[in-house]
């Protein structure tokens, strides 16, 4: 059974360069969340998506993010000009249903973002 | 915004020892969870707490969903030196978890 699949694991961009990081969620899960954690900070939530659509991306940065969860393949996690502000390890979640229905949800290993 | 006030924030204990931490909110989650999370790692799940009032153990973990819904604490029996990490709670409200600032738990042998 394979678990959230992240990658990369670690990526290092130079300032004004584009990071993109991919999630595949657990077998059958088909509904997404992006989580920021910042250094020796718990995490953040950014934006949940089920397949095609965004259903809440209240914790998305109003610009330079994007986020996307395609019909076929991984959800997505777009920042543009990336910012020494935006280093941090990003995670990725999945559940088979809405967190608010008590649904477990898991946890990929994360992204690793250095902007330098 | 929901803020969750976790603590303490780190713990220096010798091992065998038990410990505790909890969690506390001004809001109301209808879950709590508790995660462990090693250097380089993802957060893993170790107890979730559905109803109020609600005492779950997993092993020598034990947490309780606290009965005004606002708070939560989580105890470790007999530690061992596997049990370094960094532990968070996490109150589930609408279709997001809040994460508390975790409580980063040392063990001397």
């Amino acid at each position: 059974n394979a678990g959230v699949m992240q990658n990369p694991r670690h990526l290092v961009r130079r300032r004004g360069q584009e990071a993109r990081l991919r999630c595949s969620p657990m077998k059958g899960h088909s509904h997404v969340y992006w989580y920021r954690q910042l250094p020796e900070e718990g995490l953040k939530f950014m934006v949940y998506l089920q397949k095609e659509n965004i259903i809440d991306e209240s914790g998305m940065p109003k610009e330079r993010f994007s986020a996307e969860f395609p019909k076929e393949g991984p959800s997505i996690l777009r920042i543009q000009q990336v910012v020494r502000g935006d280093s941090a390890a990003y995670f990725c979640a999945s559940s088979t249903s809405p967190q608010s229905s008590g649904n477990t949800i898991y946890f990929g290993e994360g992204s690793w973002l250095t902007v330098v | 915004g929901q803020q969750l006030n976790q603590s303490p924030q780190s713990m220096f204990i010798q091992e065998g020892e038990d410990v505790s931490m909890n969690c506390t909110s001004s809001s109301i989650f209808n879950t709590w969870l508790w995660y462990k999370q090693d250097p380089g790692e993802g957060p893993v799940l170790l107890i979730a707490l559905y109803k109020a009032g609600e005492l779950t153990s997993n092993g020598r973990l034990t947490a309780q969903f606290g009965i005004t819904r606002k708070d939560s604490f989580l105890n470790i029996s007999a530690s061992i030196p596997s049990d370094v990490g960094i532990y968070f709670c996490a109150g589930q409200g609408a279709q997001k978890l809040v994460f508390g600032q975790g409580t980063r738990l040392t063990i001397n042998p």
